[in-house]
């Protein structure tokens, strides 16, 4: 699709297990973004890449958060040992280069039991 | 330090009603970005627009329409005859571009319900 993709849509996970989620960015697009949506802390930005370097990861909350990005292309965000507050919309966003719109995907809704 | 304010947390109109939706920002950067984004209730971010900070002519784009005033750190956003297919909530953000890092800003969002 033309579109940025994320996969799984929805993830229902028990706490302390780990879990991973995939953004596919739209092509060609060199700049990458993850965000986090949960009630009452809006949206959060937890990382920025620019191709396959991750020049800013200030906002991933704790070091059980990380992201890699390979080919330029796909990314994944991985927590391990997962906590119920870590429950939250993940959003991936991509923009042509910094400085340009960015486009979101649907999210995946991380749900953690 | 940077920050958005949206103080209108929900606005609920009538169909064919304008509506306007108030953004404010801080920022110390003289460059930076100011955009919109529709948030349906699918939950896919949906952009809108992207204005440039030298940038300060009005814009409107259908039944949208974008008030950016530099001199009081605004840039607010106008429905004119809403629908009800407008429902949704709608966030206002402003970069924030480092040396080696990017990334955007977001306004707690603003929640419009345009009832039939």
């Amino acid at each position: 699709g033309a579109g940025v993709s994320q996969s799984p849509s929805n993830k229902v996970t028990e706490k302390g297990k780990d879990v991973e989620l995939r953004c596919d960015p739209i092509s060609g697009h060199t700049a990458l973004y993850w965000y986090r949506q949960s009630l009452g802390q809006g949206l959060e930005f937890l990382i920025y890449f620019q191709g396959n370097s991750a020049p800013d990861k200030s906002g991933l909350p704790s070091d059980r958060f990380s992201a890699e990005r390979t080919g330029g292309s796909v990314s994944t965000l991985t927590i391990q040992r997962t906590q119920q507050e870590d429950s939250a919309v993940y959003l991936c966003a991509s923009s042509f280069v910094r400085d340009t719109e960015a486009f979101f995907g649907q999210g995946t809704r991380l749900t953690v039991v | 330090a940077q920050k958005v304010t949206q103080a209108q947390t929900e606005i609920s109109v009538v169909e064919k009603e304008d509506v306007t939706l108030d953004c404010v920002y801080e920022t110390r950067d003289t460059t930076y970005y100011l955009f919109w984004y529709k948030q349906p209730p699918s939950g896919e971010l949906v952009f809108l627009i992207r204005r440039n900070s030298f940038d300060e002519q009005n814009e409107i784009s259908g039944r949208y329409s974008w008030n950016f005033q530099k001199s009081t750190s605004s840039f607010n956003f106008t429905i004119t005859a809403s629908q009800v297919v407008d429902s949704a909530v709608y966030f206002c953000a402003l970069s924030e571009a480092l040396d080696s890092s990017y990334k955007l800003i977001f306004g707690s969002g603003t929640r419009l319900l345009v009832r039939p």
